[in-house]
């Protein structure tokens, strides 16, 4: 399709595992941002990429949070050592590189639970 | 700190009406601004936007207006359809910088 596609769609692991959740991006989109939402709570900020630049990394919450682009496309968004507050909905979006004044295009986003 | 707000957690209107969400915000640095609208299960979908150099801008039914000097901005609906239950988050930005701010939401319902 044309839009951002992420996988998972649903992701339920055990406290103490490792996860890798997946986002593609509209084709020809070089920002690329990772949002988590938690029960309740607004759009938190993780990461953000543009092009090869040097990622945003100013919002992942711990070192156990760490994130990827290969090839300036596809993005992993990799949580080690789970806990259950990591527990949320994972959002990728992306967006046109014109200019800066452009909205984001999310995907359906992935519904992490740690049991 | 939480630099985009949406004091109201839910909002209720009949068929036909307007619906009028608000948005407050600190920042006086942000000079972009989004109304997203997001069904379960689903992702945000981008709704309208606006600029600081204008205080309205319109898309249909949609109309949302810039206060600048309150730091605030509201969402018109007019008139109101069922299928615009749905929570809508606003969002900020600055060209100064890559995040994009964003409110808790307001979870509209709309009645028949």
């Amino acid at each position: 399709g044309a839009g951002v596609s992420q996988s998972p769609s649903n992701k339920v692991t055990e406290k103490g595992k490792d996860v890798e959740l997946r986002c593609d991006p509209i084709s020809g989109h070089t920002a690329l941002y990772w949002y988590r939402q938690s029960l309740g709570q607004g759009l938190e900020f993780l990461i953000y990429f543009q092009g090869n630049s040097a990622p945003d990394k100013s919002g992942l919450p711990s070192d156990r949070f760490s994130a990827e682009r290969t090839g300036g496309s596809v993005s992993t968004l990799t949580i080690q050592r789970t806990q259950q507050e990591d527990s949320a909905v994972y959002l990728c979006a992306s967006s046109s590189p014109d200019r800066w004044d452009q909205p984001q295009h999310f995907g359906d986003g992935t519904r992490l639970s740690i049991l | 700190d939480q630099q985009v707000k949406q004091n109201s957690p839910s909002l209720s209107v009949q068929e036909g009406r307007i619906s009028i969400l608000n948005c407050d915000y600190t920042n006086s640095m942000f000079d972009y601004f989004l109304w997203y609208k997001k069904y379960p299960a689903e992702g945000p979908t981008f709704l309208i936007s606006i600029s600081s150099i204008k205080d309205k801008n319109e898309d249909g039914r949609f109309t949302v207006f810039l206060n600048k000097s309150a730091k605030h901005l509201s969402l018109h609906i007019v008139p109101s359809q069922p299928g615009d239950s749905a929570v809508y988050f606003c969002a900020a930005s600055s060209n100064t910088g890559n995040q994009f701010y964003f409110g808790t939401g307001t979870s509209l319902t709309v009645i028949p």
